[in-house]
């Protein structure tokens, strides 16, 4: 079966980091483009990161640049996100997703986890 | 970067109903846009791609349309297991940007 995992997820102080993973397995992980997507309690989607299957290529949204740093190992089918001078309004659920060949948008999604960033 | 803009942001409506949701691309996409069905607590599920493309496994009453800057989604008779959130996402560029959502809601 297809499937990423999330994990790493959890409560964190202002300025404080966190690192996500994301566990692939069910397909070839290193043939796939890689996404972060966040959603914030009750708000709408928001995309974060992407990077290449090769990792060669990397891309942030505005709100992160800088601040966040995307990273894969292909050897171990895992996806990460460094987080770190983390604020408030980072608070969210953090999705991985993959970039589908046919569709070019995200067929498989993970569960998601939760990051807490309260003072 | 490009904006999304969805219409409207909830929309009551009843089984059996053709329900028909906006989005509008700040400049042209192209037909680079996906949508995407999220229900409370659970991640996003692809319904369309390029615009008109139905993802494997969806049902035929969920449709797309568009080019450019405007598109549609169009759920031709609304079921029970429909009422959910619905997001466009735009993939011209780089940032790939999402709508603000709709909330599908029962009458």
């Amino acid at each position: 079966e297809v499937q990423l995992e999330e994990s790493g997820g959890g409560l964190v102080q202002p300025g404080g980091s966190l690192r996500l993973s994301c566990a692939a397995s069910g397909f070839t992980f290193s043939s796939y483009e890689m996404n972060w997507v966040r959603q914030a309690p009750g708000k709408g989607l928001e995309w974060v990161s992407y990077i290449s299957s090769s990792g060669r290529t990397i891309y942030y949204a505005d709100s992160v640049k800088g601040r966040f740093t995307i990273s894969r190992d292909n050897a171990k089918n895992s996806l990460s996100l460094q987080m770190n001078s983390l604020r408030a309004e980072d608070t969210a659920v953090y999705y991985c997703a993959r970039t589908g060949y046919i569709q070019d948008a995200f067929d498989i999604w993970g569960q998601g986890t939760m990051a807490t960033v309260f003072s | 970067d490009i904006q999304m803009t969805q219409s409207p942001s909830t929309l009551s409506a009843s089984v059996g109903d053709r329900v028909t949701i906006t989005c509008r691309a700040s400049q042209s996409i192209s037909t680079w846009l996906a949508w995407y069905q999220q229900k409370p607590g659970k991640a996003p599920k692809l319904l369309i791609y390029k615009a008109s493309s139905l993802e494997s496994g969806v049902p035929s009453r969920f449709s797309g349309s568009g080019s450019g800057t405007e598109f549609t989604l169009t759920i031709s008779s609304l079921q029970p297991d429909d009422f959910a959130a619905y997001y466009c996402q735009q993939y011209n560029s780089y940032s790939r940007t999402f709508g603000q959502g709709t909330k599908v809601e029962i009458k």
